[in-house]
């Protein structure tokens, strides 16, 4: 059975703090990887994808992968309530098309 | 990245009724999905839409509670059928690349009494 295991939180920061989510994965054969933002009462909004091991930065966010490790994570730098919200982790195996999403990191900025 | 509609946003159904979810993309995509979500849970992933052909189920759900179609690139449904309340939830279509990265619709919010 392929897993995605996160951290359920809540996980509180102040405002302008980092946030640090993390997620770990079971398939070896894993090829992408991506973290999805979900407010309360939205639907799954895509935020970053990550490929290759190393760190990819867009903006506040940079997502980090270890393949070795089984290991990505998720870094909001100087965090705002508006990043509250749940942060879902997504891996790609590397045949087929399924995706298999973590149960989700809730994350709470505190103004 | 692809803008996704659907409906209806919300329903409430009776039981042993059924309901077809509506999914339109606005570009031709590779891959659709439907998913569940009850509130505070995860996605569950119900099934793989493919075009002209039958769905992809997976564990747990079956053609004849979940008929789902996919008669082009851009559009997708999904039935729930003989409602019970066990299927109240919030489901949810996403068009996929082939890269893997998905866009989700915003969602469908089904009660059923």
């Amino acid at each position: 059975q392929k897993e995605v295991e996160q951290n359920s939180g809540p996980l509180s920061v102040p405002e302008g703090a980092i946030a640090s989510l993390n997620c770990t994965y079971s398939d070896r054969g894993s090829q992408s990887f991506f973290w999805y933002r979900q407010y309360s009462g939205k639907s799954p909004e895509l935020i970053m994808s990550i490929y290759s091991n190393g760190d990819k930065e867009d903006g506040r966010f940079t997502a980090q992968l270890n393949k070795a490790s089984q290991y990505v994570s998720l870094l909001i730098r100087d965090s705002q309530p508006s990043d509250s919200a749940t942060y879902l982790c997504a891996v790609k195996g590397g045949g087929g098309f399924k995706t298999i999403f973590g149960a989700g990191t809730r994350l709470f900025v505190k103004a | 990245s692809a803008v996704i509609s659907q409906k209806p946003s919300r329903d409430i159904c009776q039981r042993g009724t059924s309901l077809t979810i509506q999914c339109q993309v606005d570009s031709q995509v590779t891959m659709m999905f439907w998913y569940r979500q009850q509130p505070g849970q995860s996605l569950t992933l119900i099934a793989t839409a493919n075009q002209g052909s039958e769905a992809t189920y997976e564990s747990g759900f079956v053609i004849d509670k979940f008929p789902i179609s996919r008669p082009n690139l851009t559009f997708s449904t999904l039935t729930v059928s003989n409602m019970s309340p066990e299927d109240s939830s919030i489901y949810l279509c996403s068009a996929g690349t082939h890269s893997g990265e998905q866009y989700f619709g915003p969602g469908t919010r089904l009660t059923v009494t």
